[in-house]
């Protein structure tokens, strides 16, 4: 039973479309998570949202858009792809996100990635 | 200075040698720190959280140093399906995030 699921796992794309990427997580959780990993393995956050709420949008272009239907799902929709956005995308959730000291809250629990490639 | 430094390695050893990977954080009042272990073409999972009076999962040891604001985490008997990327990551709560360190590759031959 798939507890963070994303989709599409491979996505191919020329550069100047539009493309979306979907999260779920079935684990209850408050807060979900964006993040990218490029060619270095370098994994940075690209936002958070808590309960439908966006908390963090770090320094990302404002192509990429992020959209919190309910809780339980985060979607990633991404204008004028550039060859720079050709990584992959992780999609992320924790219990709490940010409210709480507490380690296990905090544990936060990936997708299977997205692999995003823009010719 | 990066948050979060680590030795990307790669850490070549043999099946049971004892591995040990330092990493260091740059905020200190950073306040939750965590090994996570990335395979190839996988996705980060949780090794372990890593506590004060360190802490220790079968042949997993993690310790904590507030005050160098340094994270360690040894490996004893390392096994071949160790061989993995450990990323070290601390928790600020004023951010709300989590901080990845680039990762430290290792790799367990026969």
């Amino acid at each position: 039973d798939t507890a963070v699921s994303q989709t599409p796992k491979y996505l191919v794309t020329q550069m100047g479309n539009d493309k979306s990427i979907k999260c779920e997580q079935n684990l209850g959780h408050d807060t979900m998570y964006w993040y990218k990993q490029d060619s270095k393995k370098f994994l940075k956050i690209m936002f958070s949202y808590n309960n439908k709420e966006l908390i963090i949008n770090e320094t990302v272009p404002n192509r990429f858009s992020p959209k919190s239907p309910d809780k339980a799902h985060l979607n990633l929709h991404i204008n004028s792809l550039e060859l720079g956005d050709s990584a992959v995308y992780f999609c992320a959730s924790s219990l709490t996100g940010g409210t709480s000291f507490r380690n296990y809250q905090e544990t936060q629990y990936f997708g299977p990635g997205t692999r995003l490639l823009v010719l | 200075r990066k948050e979060v430094e680590q030795d990307p390695g790669p850490f070549n050893v043999p099946e049971g040698a004892t591995v040990a990977f330092n990493c260091t954080y740059s905020n200190s009042a950073s306040q939750s720190f965590f090994w996570y272990r990335q395979d190839c073409r996988k996705e980060p999972k949780l090794l372990m959280s890593v506590y004060s009076s360190g802490n220790e999962d079968g042949r997993f040891t993690a310790q904590l140093n507030r005050a160098s604001q340094y994270i360690s985490l040894l490996i004893r008997d390392s096994k071949l399906s160790d061989s993995a990327t450990y990323l070290c990551v601390v928790y600020l709560s004023g951010r709300r995030a989590l901080t990845f360190g680039s990762g430290t590759r290792l790799q367990v031959q026969p």
